[in-house]
């Protein structure tokens, strides 16, 4: 069975930094891409960062580029999100995705973990 | 950017009535991709490749579509559809979902 266990949210004051993580199981990390994708309260779905197989090509929306990384541990079947210069605009629910790199969907989601920027 | 339109925004339906949401793509793409959040849940792929259900999807849902309109059909809406249906594409960067539909037990 395919999991996917987020960690690492919480408050954090604007200008900040937090890093996520998720630790996936179930399948064989190594062979997917995996992504990030948020959702602010009571608002729709946004995509937040891909990242390759190896770890050698990342992808993001101008809305994080510049202060999000994303990166990955394949020998721990890990993802993380390390966001900088956080803002009140990136309080959301942040979900780690399994990524399907053929015509791109998100095939499995975490549970979610929630980052409220806030002083 | 792609701009994903879903309408209604939001909708009601009885037990055992035809369900249909749209989604409107601001240029073509080549697949559209459906996800069904419940209330408090992460969001489950629900239809993939336009067409194609996810696992464990009932058969009373179908997709379809091409270029830059799409849709999601309840054959029989039951109980457990109540949700809100978000469309994606992934045609190109940034990958963009639509503001989604609220689907209501009437």
């Amino acid at each position: 069975e395919v999991q996917l266990v987020e960690s690492g949210g919480g408050l954090v004051q604007p200008g900040r930094s937090l890093k996520l993580s998720c630790a996936a199981s179930g399948f064989t990390f190594s062979n997917y891409y995996m992504a990030w994708v948020r959702q602010a309260p009571k608002k729709g779905l946004e995509w937040v960062a891909t990242i390759s197989t190896s770890g050698s090509r990342t992808y993001y929306p101008d809305s994080v580029k510049g202060r999000f990384t994303i990166s990955r541990d394949n020998a721990k079947s890990s993802l993380y999100l390390q966001m900088n210069s956080l803002k009140s605009e990136d309080t959301a629910t942040y979900y780690c995705a399994r990524h399907r790199n053929w015509a791109p969907y998100f095939d499995y989601w975490g549970q979610g973990v929630m980052v409220t920027v806030s002083s | 950017e792609i701009v994903l339109t879903q309408s209604p925004t939001t909708m009601a339906a009885s037990p055992g009535e035809k369900v249909t949401l749209t989604c409107r793509a601001s240029s073509s793409v080549s697949y559209m991709h459906w996800y069904q959040q419940r209330s408090g849940a992460s969001p489950k792929l629900w239809i993939y490749e336009t067409s194609k259900l996810a696992s464990g999807v009932p058969n009373r849902f179908s997709g379809s579509g091409s270029g830059t309109s799409y849709s999601l059909t309840i054959n029989s809406m039951e109980t457990e559809d109540a949700a809100t249906y978000y469309c994606q594409q992934g045609s190109s960067y940034p990958y963009t979902f639509g503001a989604g539909t609220k689907l209501e037990l009437k």
